[in-house]
């Protein structure tokens, strides 16, 4: 069964530095989708990113890039600049091609910016 | 704003009871998906449907169901309500059901049970 661990139950970071949030993952299939999503205090869940298994290059969207590592198994989240709305929850997420069709989260990562 | 509509935005009910949450996809998505996001077992899937049919379960409780209409609106139906029962329920809704097809999530049902 595929399995998403993040581990990092929080992180803080100073405003306008870069942070790197982990991300590992377990699945035997080749072919699966990597996700990111932000969940502010408020309760929304935000898509940020996507990395296909397939895709040769880094995923990139404005202050965001997945470090993607497939041999190591890991999709880990930069954000650059870091900006006070950016506080929240992040989610790494996984669908295998093969699988249920469902989207297995981890379990989050809480960053806190400090101004 | 994702495009995803859920209402209501919270609800309060009491320990048996039923409750009906409802999601509109984004205009165009034909896939709904259902989730929970609770403290003690974080997020997780409960039911896909693609265009009105059913097409994934996940960790549903019997007492549980879901349906998505012609109109390709949906509804979870929580029945006999229990106290773990309370949480954040997803809707999210993606163009198709390919793996790499993104989901965008609504804002959320939040379901206190007491």
């Amino acid at each position: 069964a595929q399995k998403i661990t993040q581990t990092q139950p929080g992180m803080f970071v100073q405003e306008k530095e870069a942070v790197t949030l982990d991300c590992t993952y377990d699945t035997s299939d080749q072919s699966y989708g990597l996700f990111w999503y932000k969940q502010p205090s408020s309760g929304e869940m935000i898509f940020l990113i996507y990395q296909g298994s397939y895709d040769e290059q880094n995923a990139t969207e404005g202050r965001y890039s997945l470090n993607f590592q497939k041999a190591r198994k890991s999709a880990n989240l930069v954000i650059s600049a870091s900006q006070l709305g950016d506080s929240a929850m992040y989610f790494c997420a996984m669908r295998e091609v093969l699988g249920n069709n469902d989207m297995r989260f981890g379990a989050g990562t809480r960053l806190t910016v400090k101004p | 704003d994702s495009g995803v509509t859920q209402t209501p935005k919270h609800l309060i009910t009491a320990t048996g009871q039923r409750v009906t949450l409802r999601c509109s996809p984004r205009s165009g998505d034909l896939s709904v998906y259902w989730y929970q996001q609770s403290l003690d077992q974080g997020l997780q899937f409960l039911i896909q449907y693609y265009n009105g049919e059913e097409r994934a379960k996940g960790n549903i409780l019997e007492r549980f169901s879901a349906q998505q209409f012609p109109d390709l609106h949906s509804e979870l139906n929580l029945s006999s309500l229990e106290l773990g029962d309370s949480a954040l329920y997803f809707c999210a809704s993606s163009g198709s059901i390919e793996a790499q097809e993104t989901q965008y999530f609504g804002p959320g049902t939040r379901l206190l049970v007491l």
